[in-house]
């Protein structure tokens, strides 16, 4: 069975404030990692596709970085914005080419 | 560039009636995705089309539900007869087609999905 985990489950922090949100995957028959973010209401949408261990991607105040060896990846948000407040979705691409998805981590910003 | 279209928005039905949801991929994307977002849960595939090709399908319960792909476009899922549990948020998904040496991963673009609710 794969699991892809991500913790915390919801976080609520204040305007300003810089997070970090946590996403492990098997390190096993690894492809692609994909970090997505969606808003109530609206379509989920892709912030960053990473393949190599030891990549880091940017968009704006949100970077991720990728450790294919041990399995896991860290989204971080710099200066919250009321904005962000959305759920943060991982998931794990196999060979095979289909995504495997976290449960998410629920990020609200309070003004 | 227009994105993934799906239909109906919300739906609610009665236990053991039947449903279909639609969806309209972005132009050019070879694959197509529907997934199953039960509350408190991450998406779960449940049929992959590559053109109109099934590429996976092995969590798609056939006994009450089905998908196609007529042409390689446009795609409908149905669930026929429709049970408590299948109440959740369909989500259809397409990118473009991996290249045949399997490298390069596309990043999926999602439609705002359609929430079905089953009494």
């Amino acid at each position: 069975i794969l699991n892809v985990e991500q913790s915390p489950q919801s976080l609520h922090v204040q305007e300003g404030d810089s997070t970090n949100f946590t996403c492990s995957f098997p390190s096993s028959n690894f492809y692609a990692l994909h970090w997505y973010r969606w808003e109530t209401a609206k379509s989920p949408e892709a912030l960053f596709v990473m393949t190599l261990n030891g990549d880091e991607k940017k968009k704006g105040r949100i970077s991720a970085t990728l450790n294919t060896k041990e399995g896991y990846s860290y989204l971080y948000i710099k200066g919250s914005q009321p904005e962000d407040s959305a759920t943060y979705l991982c998931a794990f691409e196999r060979s095979q080419g289909n995504l495997i998805f976290g449960k998410g981590t629920k990020l609200s910003v309070k003004p | 560039e227009a994105g993934v279209a799906q239909s109906p928005r919300y739906k609610i039905i009665e236990k053991r009636q039947s449903v279909a949801f639609w969806c309209n991929p972005i132009s050019g994307h070879a694959t197509l995705y529907w997934y199953q977002q039960i509350l408190g849960q991450g998406p779960k595939l449940l049929i992959q089309f590559q053109n109109n090709g099934v590429v996976d399908d092995s969590q798609l319960p056939k006994d009450r539900f089905s998908a196609e792909r007529l042409k390689g476009v446009d795609s409908t899922l149905k669930i026929q007869p429709a049970k408590l549990e299948d109440s959740a948020v369909y989500l259809c998904a397409s990118s473009l087609e991996r290249s045949p040496s399997g490298t390069g991963s596309y990043e999926q673009y999602f439609g705002p999905g359609t929430r079905l609710t089953v009494t």
